[in-house]
């Protein structure tokens, strides 16, 4: 059974620099397609982007100027950076997959994080 | 703003069904084939309960179900319960993109 825990600094300062990681536990992260997503208070939840081993991503464009995301394949693990970050990148922050389904959409996501939440203050 | 339409807010009282409808901008009529639905509780992760428009992930009670018609795609919870009270996302991609959206989100009250 895979699981998925993110983790990462509760607090932010506005215009720095926000660092999540995203453990993944039974099984290879090379098999998969990493997305995080993100649930802001009031807006809802919003894909920020996919990573792949081989390296390929797709951001989202309204937040593509500053997101990177990345594989630690020795570590079986993801992550994410967002620079500049404001109020308005608040959120709950989750890992999610399509683990154990067949299908041509991108946006089937059959296995969550627990979610990291993350607080930018001024 | 996202692409897909969902209203902020429905309730039933138990035992009856309600229905989600989650709409495409009239001018993307037939771009967005792909339908998800998503049932969320607050603390915890979302759970995936429709995907492909009608299909269930194993362990997804047959009381939620999608269906799609022109530029509406729809999720009908019937016997509704206590338990269902949540928000509920829709998502999906534009053909020809890889850009997942979600929609706006709805909060069904049970009664």
């Amino acid at each position: 059974q895979m699981q998925l825990q993110e983790s990462g600094p509760g607090l932010v300062k506005a215009s720095e620099t926000l660092s999540l990681t995203c453990d993944v536990t039974g099984d290879s992260i090379t098999n998969y397609y990493w997305n995080w997503i993100r649930e802001s208070p009031g807006k809802g939840l919003e894909w920020i982007g996919y990573v792949f081993h081989t390296g390929s991503v797709n951001y989202n464009p309204s937040l593509k100027s500053r997101v990177t995301m990345s594989m630690d394949t020795s570590r079986n693990q993801l992550s994410l950076r967002l620079t500049s970050v404001t109020a308005a990148d608040t959120a709950v922050y989750y890992c999610a997959s399509r683990w154990q389904l067949t299908t041509r959409s991108p946006g089937v996501f059959d296995i969550w994080g627990p979610g990291s939440v993350v607080t930018v203050s001024s | 703003q996202s692409a897909l339409t969902q209203p902020a807010s429905v309730s039933g009282s138990p035992g009856q069904s309600v229905t989600i409808p989650c709409s495409a901008p009239s001018t993307d009529a037939g771009a967005y084939n792909y339908v998800s639905w998503y049932q969320h509780h607050p603390g915890k992760a979302p759970k995936l309960l429709i995907y492909d428009v009608t299909y269930r992930p194993s362990g997804i009670s047959n009381r939620f179900s999608g269906s799609k018609s022109a530029n509406t795609a729809s999720l009908t919870i019937s016997g509704l319960q206590a338990e269902d009270e949540a928000v509920y996302y829709c998502n999906s991609y534009k053909s020809g993109s890889t850009v997942v959206v979600f929609g706006g989100g709805t909060k069904l009250t049970v009664l």
